[in-house]
């Protein structure tokens, strides 16, 4: 079954400080990962999109690693400032054209002053 | 400058009395998606577009269905709302169905059920 499994479910940190945080997936054939930001009340924002042959990539502060071997995903970010609360979404793409786009549950990141 | 707009941001509604939920976009994309998203739950996908080919998903209730008249518009459109269609509803869009296309969303409709 394709499942994208995200920890931890939520996380507090201060700001200024670095955190990382996991995605796991169980989704075959693999086609793409990404991990979006959404605010409270908003859509979900495109922060990166990894393929196979990927295994890092950055958006600013951002940077995101794929380890195609173990199905594991993380997004670190680095020096927090308190407009990263937010909740990051793992999103892992199955298949070719009509195959799935399996959504993680989300990380609900606080960043305390 | 936003791309996918959804209107009204917030809906309330009586439960059974029929409510309709809109998205247009200006990114020309082909492709435009419908989420239900409940309360610190995943997006679930509801259907989708390609052009005009619409691809409804195994478990989406018949009580939702969808229209697209043309490629900036799309609406969903929920027959007999229960309480448990209370949720936000977001909007996406693709310039292709190809799985390596990021998704742009809309900023959602929540909807209340009375």
């Amino acid at each position: 079954k394709n499942q994208v499994e995200q920890s931890p479910q939520s996380l507090i940190i201060l700001e200024g400080k670095n955190c990382t945080l996991q995605c796991n997936y169980t989704v075959s054939p693999f086609s793409n990962l990404r991990w979006y930001k959404q605010d409270t009340g908003r859509g979900p924002v495109s922060l990166t999109i990894m393929t196979f042959s990927e295994n890092t990539k950055s958006n600013g502060r951002y940077t995101a690693t794929l380890d195609a071997d173990t199905k594991q995903s993380s997004l670190h970010i680095t020096a927090s400032q308190l407009s990263d609360s937010a909740s990051y979404i793992c999103v892992v793409s199955a298949g070719n054209r009509d195959d799935k786009i399996i959504f993680g549950k989300g990380t609900r990141l606080h960043i305390l002053p | 400058d936003a791309m996918v707009i959804q209107n009204p941001r917030y809906q309330v509604t009586q439960f059974g009395k029929p409510v309709t939920l809109s998205c247009s976009q200006t990114l020309n994309h082909n492709v435009m998606y419908w989420y239900q998203q409940k309360s610190s739950q995943a997006p679930k996908l509801l259907f989708h577009y390609y052009d005009k080919d619409f691809n409804n998903e195994a478990d989406t209730p018949d009580n939702f269905q969808s229209r697209r008249p043309n490629t900036s518009f799309c609406f969903l459109d929920i027959r007999s709302p229960g309480l448990g269609d209370a949720a936000m509803y977001l909007c996406a869009t693709s310039s292709d169905r190809a799985l390596n296309q990021p998704q742009h969303f809309g900023d959602g409709t929540r909807l209340s059920i009375l």
